[in-house]
């Protein structure tokens, strides 16, 4: 059984801290993973997609991913009270099959 | 508008009665794949489909069925609903790098 491992928060933190979320996969097999963001009663929206070890950025988001320990991370710097959302660490296999974990809340508090 | 439109966006149904959930995408993607959404348990993948004729099980296919005819639409059908499938239901269309999702139907079974 493939899973995707979120603590489920929520995860609290002051306007402008950096936020740290993070997910673990089971299967070594994943070749691609997301990081989705899910507002109340809206659908999820992608954020960042990362396939290679290491470090990947875009504008105040990091993606973080280290295959050896089958862990992928979210960083988020500047945060702000609407980054306060669910955030759904999703991994991939052959482009096609998606395992999404069940999601961390997160509360940015002003 | 860009967008991936679901219908209906509720339904309270009962046990046995068939149902279809129809999805539509205007972005000529060839992917497409169906998720519920069940608290504690995040999304997982009911169905997808590579392309027109081609579709395959996901995670969680017991109970549904799908069709890809048209490019555009890719219905989810509940041919005897039970009530362990009231659920958020999405649909999802992309690339291998993004998933865009619809807005979801609610589904309740009695």
């Amino acid at each position: 059984q493939k899973e995707v491992e979120q603590n489920s928060g929520p995860l609290s933190v002051p306007e402008g801290a950096i936020a740290s979320l993070n997910c673990t996969y089971s299967d070594r097999g994943s070749q691609s993973f997301f990081w989705y963001r899910q507002y109340s009663g809206k659908s999820p929206e992608l954020i960042m997609f990362i396939y290679s070890n290491g470090d990947k950025e875009d504008g105040r988001f990091t993606a973080q991913l280290n295959k050896a320990s089958q862990y992928v991370s979210l960083l988020i710097r500047d945060s702000q009270p609407s980054d306060s959302a669910t955030y759904l660490c999703a991994a991939g296999y052959n482009f096609n099959k998606f395992y999404f974990g069940s999601g961390t809340k997160l509360n940015v508090k002003p | 508008e860009a967008q991936v439109t679901q219908n209906p966006r509720y339904l309270i149904t009962v046990t046995g009665k068939k149902l279809t959930v129809t999805c539509s995408q205007n972005m000529n993607h060839e992917y497409m794949s169906w998720y519920r959404q069940d608290p504690g348990l995040g999304l997982r993948q009911i169905y997808y489909s590579m392309n027109v004729e081609v579709t395959d099980k996901g995670d969680v296919p017991e109970g549904y069925k799908v069709s890809r005819k048209e490019k555009r639409n890719f219905p989810l059908i509940l041919e005897s609903p039970s009530p362990n499938q009231t659920s958020l239901y999405f649909c999802a269309s992309g690339t291998y790098n993004e998933q865009f999702f619809g807005p979801g139907t609610r589904l309740t079974v009695l």
